[in-house]
């Protein structure tokens, strides 16, 4: 069964950094490219960043560009985004997804989310 | 405010048609395919059409989709109860961004 399970999700203060994984299992995870997709509390679906499957394709949302970094590390199965300099705004579940297309929004499947909370 | 637009809600009694249009530009919907993703209360977001209207296996034919220029649509036929869900059209921009629709909130009467 494919599945992707997050984790690394809490309560940030502002300007504070937090590190996102999302382990995944039940398919090559070295041939597809990832992605990271979050919700603000009550509020609908926002791209944030994009990863091929050798990590020589990288993108960003402009929201996030500067301060987040998407990773990989195919020998362990695993994705990572790193959060540094959260906002208030940041606050959202953040899901990862697995790409079935680079640069199409093709995804399938979706984790289950973490939760980021970022307040003081 | 999304760069794709959908109505914020939608509504039909069970066993009507129901559609929800995503409106986009010559950048996105224009020149890449389009996605749309159901979202059932409380769970993550699934994968309901992809390509403009292809249906990943499991998903029910009562769901179609369809793109026009710079729009696309998504028609659920047959509306059931558990069809309640928010609806989520996505595609690409040639600006290297991803984009999703504002979402779609659907009730069934």
């Amino acid at each position: 069964e494919v599945q992707l399970v997050e984790s690394g999700g809490g309560l940030v203060k502002p300007g504070g950094s937090l590190r996102l994984s999302c382990a995944a299992s039940g398919f090559t995870f070295s041939s597809y490219s990832m992605n990271w997709v979050r919700q603000a509390p009550g509020k609908g679906l926002e791209w944030v960043s994009s990863i091929s499957s050798s990590s020589s394709y990288i993108y960003y949302a402009d929201s996030v560009k500067g301060r987040f970094t998407i990773s990989r590390d195919n020998a362990k199965n695993s994705l990572y985004l790193q959060m540094n300099s959260l906002r208030a705004e940041d606050t959202a579940v953040y899901y990862c997804a697995r790409d079935i297309v680079l640069m199409s929004v093709w995804f399938d499947p979706w984790g289950q989310g973490t939760l980021v909370t970022v307040s003081s | 405010q999304s760069v794709l637009t959908q109505p914020p809600s939608a509504s039909g009694t069970p066993g009507q048609r129901v559609t929800i249009s995503c409106s986009g530009s010559s950048s996105n919907i224009g020149s890449n395919t389009v996605n749309w993703y159901q979202q059932l209360p409380g769970t993550a977001p699934k994968l309901l059409i992809y390509s403009n209207n292809q249906r990943p296996s499991g998903v029910p034919d009562r769901f179609s989709g369809s793109k026009s220029g710079t729009s696309a649509s998504l028609a659920i036929s047959g509306l059931q109860s558990e069809d309640e869900a928010d609806y989520y059209c996505a595609a690409w921009d040639d600006s290297l961004n991803g984009l999703f629709g504002g979402g779609t909130k659907l009730t069934v009467l």
